[in-house]
């Protein structure tokens, strides 16, 4: 069975950093490309960032790049983001999602999210 | 801003049938792939590509495309199908991911 379970998530000062991870079980990581999607309080969905499952070449939406990086360690079949100079703005819940092979490539399963908050 | 625009809301009787559509320019070159998000929960996948269906969708879930619109079609509606559903396509860099604003549906 896929699951994807984050967790990382909590309490950030602006300016400040924060890494929030996702454990991937019932399928290897590193065979597929994966997404980071994140959600504000009461908006809808933005894509974040990607790695590729081959080569794992990375994508950053504008919003975040130079400030995230995203990564994986195939040992552990986790995927991570490390998030730095964070603001207010970056406060949402973050899903990962396995990006399916094939034609369409939808986003065919999705972790249950973790909550990162910016606030002093 | 999203580059792909969906009617805030929607509403519909149940046991109807009710069209939510997601306009862009992606769509003239990729398959829109719809997804259903219950309060508090993780989006679910419900519609990619032609009109395919995870297994588990129930197939009163359809889709279809025409230009820079792409629809999601529900027919019968349960009061289950209550929910936001989001649309989302690759940009013109295919790396890129790009979210309609979504649409809230309501079972009258």
């Amino acid at each position: 069975e896929v699951q994807l379970l984050e967790s990382g998530g909590g309490l950030a000062q602006p300016g400040g950093s924060l890494r929030v991870s996702c454990a991937a079980s019932g399928f290897i990581l590193s065979n597929y490309d994966m997404r980071w999607v994140r959600q504000a309080p009461g908006k809808g969905l933005e894509w974040v960032s990607a790695i590729s499952g081959r080569g794992g070449r990375p994508y950053y939406a504008d919003s975040v790049k130079g400030r995230f990086t995203i990564s994986r360690d195939d040992a552990k079949n986790t995927l991570y983001l490390q998030m730095n100079s964070l603001g207010a703005e970056d406060t949402a819940v973050y899903y990962c999602a396995r990006e399916s092979d094939g034609d369409y490539r939808p986003l065919d399963f999705w972790g249950q999210g973790t909550l990162v908050s910016v606030s002093s | 801003s999203s580059e792909l625009t969906q009617d805030p809301a929607v509403s519909v009787a149940l046991g109807q049938t009710v069209r939510i559509t997601c306009q862009g320019d992606s769509l003239r070159r990729h398959y829109a792939s719809w997804y259903r998000q219950k309060p508090g929960q993780a989006p679910v996948l419900v519609v990619y590509g032609r009109s395919n269906r995870p297994s588990g969708i129930p197939d009163r879930f359809s889709g279809s495309s025409s230009g820079n619109t792409a629809s999601l079609t529900v027919t019968g509606v349960q009061a289950e199908d209550e929910a936001d559903y989001y649309c989302n396509t690759r940009d013109s860099s295919d790396n890129h991911l790009e979210f309609g604003g979504g649409t809230k549906l309501t079972v009258l």
